[in-house]
């Protein structure tokens, strides 16, 4: 069974850091390109980020350019989010997800990230 | 950037009646390498999004076949051909063609 596990995620003053992290299992994460998304409370859904799985190819939205960035380990079947310089407007629950064909096949229940003074 | 418009943003249905909904696209969706990169996903409340369809009218594996997806260019639709109690949530379409990827703003469907 795929499993996507985020975790990392808390309670994060303007202009700190976090550093999220999503272990995978039941399948070969280094075959996969894996996706950040993240979803602020009571609105849509935001594509963060992209990863090609030998980490070659990378793409970020506008919104985190320069202050996010994605990472993995495929010896540790890890993805990672470097979050620095959070805004107020960076809290959402973030959600990793696994690429197939240009969506996000399976998904993690993921991890809550506030920023608040 | 490009802009995903979903139509209708609330869709009461009856149980067993079916529902359709739109995905209208500010650009063309056609890769260069010919494929069509518009995704739908479900997603109920307090739980992560499910892909449906994946590139215009594929089923993702385990979805219903009461669930379809066409379209082309810039004009999509997600229809359930019968719904269920199951069914209900926020659907949304999605679009990796050209990055920045972008989401539709999402299409409530609950039960009258």
């Amino acid at each position: 069974e795929v499993q996507l596990v985020e975790s990392g995620g808390g309670l994060a003053q303007p202009g700190g850091s976090l550093r999220l992290s999503c272990v995978a299992s039941g399948f070969t994460f280094s075959s996969y390109s894996m996706n950040w998304v993240r979803q602020a409370p009571g609105m849509g859904l935001e594509w963060v980020s992209y990863i090609t799985a030998s980490s070659g190819i990378i793409y970020y939205a506008d919104s985190v350019r320069g202050r996010f960035t994605i990472s993995r380990d495929n010896a540790k079947n890890s993805l990672y989010l470097q979050m620095d310089s959070l805004r107020v407007e960076d809290t959402a629950v973030y959600y990793c997800a696994r690429e197939v064909w240009g969506s996000g096949s399976s998904w993690g229940q993921g991890t809550l990230v506030t920023v608040s003074s | 950037d490009i802009v995903l418009t979903q139509t209708p943003l609330s869709s009461p249905v009856t149980l067993g009646q079916p529902a359709s909904i739109s995905c209208r696209s500010s650009q063309s969706l056609l890769h260069s390498d010919g494929n069509t990169y518009l995704s739908w996903l479900h997603q109920r409340p307090g739980q992560p999004p499910r892909l449906l369809i994946y590139k215009i009218s594929n089923r993702f594996s385990g979805v219903p076949d009461r669930f379809s997806g066409s379209g082309a260019g810039t004009d999509f639709t997600l229809n359930i051909s019968r719904v269920e109690a199951e069914d209900v949530g926020i659907y949304y379409c999605m679009q990796a063609t050209q990055s920045p990827r972008t989401f539709g703003g999402g299409t409530k469907v609950e039960i009258k």
